[in-house]
């Protein structure tokens, strides 16, 4: 069964980083691409990064380009989103999704909440 | 960067209803569409991809369609939990990119 879990979620101070990570199961981990993708309250899914399988490259949005980087590990089969620079627009539930047949598997979710 | 206008925003429609929901892509797209369902407080669940393709175990009233870079989803015979809010999403060239979703209530 194809799992996704997501973590590293919190409160966090506008400036201050927070790296989110997505353990995957049930797959073969290399060989898919994933994407975050996030959602601010009460609003609608907004792509963040992309990574392709096997290192084939790693894409962002620009409203993240510069402050988040998205990464693999293949050895752990996990996917994390380094975000830096935080602003208080960047508050939303980030969801993990596997990128085969349009986005088929999404994790749970991990809240990430920017404020003083 | 590609845009995906979808509409209408908000949807009101009865138990046993068929309803259409629509993504336009500001260019072309091949068939790199997929649409989802999502509840308050819930992960989105795929529903279809490849603009037409079913995902699997979802019931056949859900289908989608394309017609150059317009591209449909259409539930048949509503029922009580398929009132949701419905999105697409582009996937054929990085940034990937939704649509501004579809809220669908009775």
């Amino acid at each position: 069964e194809v799992q996704l879990l997501e973590s590293g979620g919190g409160l966090v101070q506008p400036g201050g980083s927070l790296r989110l990570s997505c353990a995957a199961s049930g797959f073969s981990f290399n060989s898919y691409a994933l994407s975050w993708v996030r959602q601010a309250p009460g609003k609608g899914l907004e792509w963040v990064a992309g990574s392709r399988g096997s290192g084939a490259g790693t894409y962002h949005a620009d409203s993240v380009k510069g402050r988040f980087t998205i990464s693999r590990d293949t050895f752990k089969n996990t996917l994390d989103l380094q975000m830096n620079s935080l602003r208080a627009e960047d508050t939303a539930v980030y969801y993990c999704a596997r990128d085969s047949y349009g986005m088929d598997a999404w994790g749970q979710g991990t809240t990430v909440i920017v404020s003083s | 960067d590609i845009q995906m206008t979808q509409s209408p925003s908000s949807l009101s429609a009865s138990v046993g209803d068929r309803v259409t929901i629509t993504c336009r892509a500001s260019q072309g797209i091949s068939n790199y569409v997929a649409w989802f369902q999502q509840k308050p407080g819930k992960a989105p669940k795929s529903l279809i991809y490849a603009a037409s393709r079913l995902q699997s175990g979802v019931p056949s009233k859900f289908s989608g369609s394309q017609s150059g870079t317009d591209f449909t989803l259409t539930i048949s015979s509503l029922q009580p939990e398929d009132f949701a809010t419905y999105y697409c999403v582009q996937y054929n060239t990085y940034p990937y990119s939704f649509g501004q979703g579809t809220k669908l209530d009775i």
